[in-house]
């Protein structure tokens, strides 16, 4: 069974342009989530989705940063503009559903830097 | 406001003995507990969870313990082998949510 596939996996681009991470969930589950890893905040939570509607958003750091989910298998995060205190790791990841009991997997992450 | 928290970044041990990595949480509303590996490179992978119902789940050489009281959460790693050297993550979740909070990780070395 395929997993979450993220694209790209690593980004470089430069301060003010434009960033567009991909998402695919796995087949089925119904909520999807952004994640920011830091070092110093670990796994940091954006935005989720539950039925490609954006639940809680609360975490998304400030404007610059959006997320849509057309369809149930298909997610972007965007940054516009980027700047170089956005280079991290940006994992997406899903779950059948929503709170106990479900786990939820990771793609493989999308490492991006900003110079 | 960290709400759940990993306060050791990083731990060695030897190999074959017990590794303990602790968790501790502030939301009370919390019901469902999860750790996740990490290796490099690579995106977390699902290890262990206990529900709040319980105060231990065993899996193998994992077991998780929850202390609800303490809103403390630990897992041990018995016997610790080299392969088990990652960053572990501890997460929790409330039910009435979809929220799946995260610490900032603990790094483990198991030693040869």
């Amino acid at each position: 069974d395929a997993g979450v596939i993220q694209s790209p996996r690593h980004e470089v681009t430069e301060m003010g342009q434009e960033v567009t991470l991909r998402c695919k969930p796995i087949s089925g589950h119904n909520s999807l989530f952004w994640y920011r890893q830091t070092m110093m905040r670990g796994l940091e939570l954006l935005i989720y989705f539950n039925n490609n509607v954006p639940i809680d958003d609360s975490g998304m750091p400030e404007d610059r940063f959006s997320a849509k989910m057309p369809n149930a298998s298909f997610s972007t995060l965007k940054i516009q503009p980027s700047e170089p205190r956005d280079s991290a790791v940006y994992f997406c990841a899903s779950s059948p559903g929503g709170g106990a009991g479900n786990t939820i997997y990771f793609g493989e992450g999308s490492w991006l830097t900003v110079v | 406001d960290q709400q759940v928290k990993q306060n050791s970044p990083s731990l060695s041990v030897q190999e074959g003995r017990i590794s303990i990595l602790n968790c501790d949480y502030t939301n009370s509303m919390f019901d469902y507990f999860l750790w996740y590996k990490k290796y490099p490179a690579e995106g977390p992978t699902f290890l262990i969870s206990i529900s709040s119902i319980k105060d231990k789940n065993e899996d193998g050489r994992f077991t998780v313990f929850l202390n609800k009281s303490a809103k403390h959460l630990s897992l041990h790693i018995v016997p610790s082998q080299p392969g088990d050297s990652a960053v572990y993550f501890c997460a929790a979740s409330d039910s009435g949510t979809y929220k799946y909070i995260f610490g900032t990780g603990t790094r483990l070395k198991v030693l040869a």
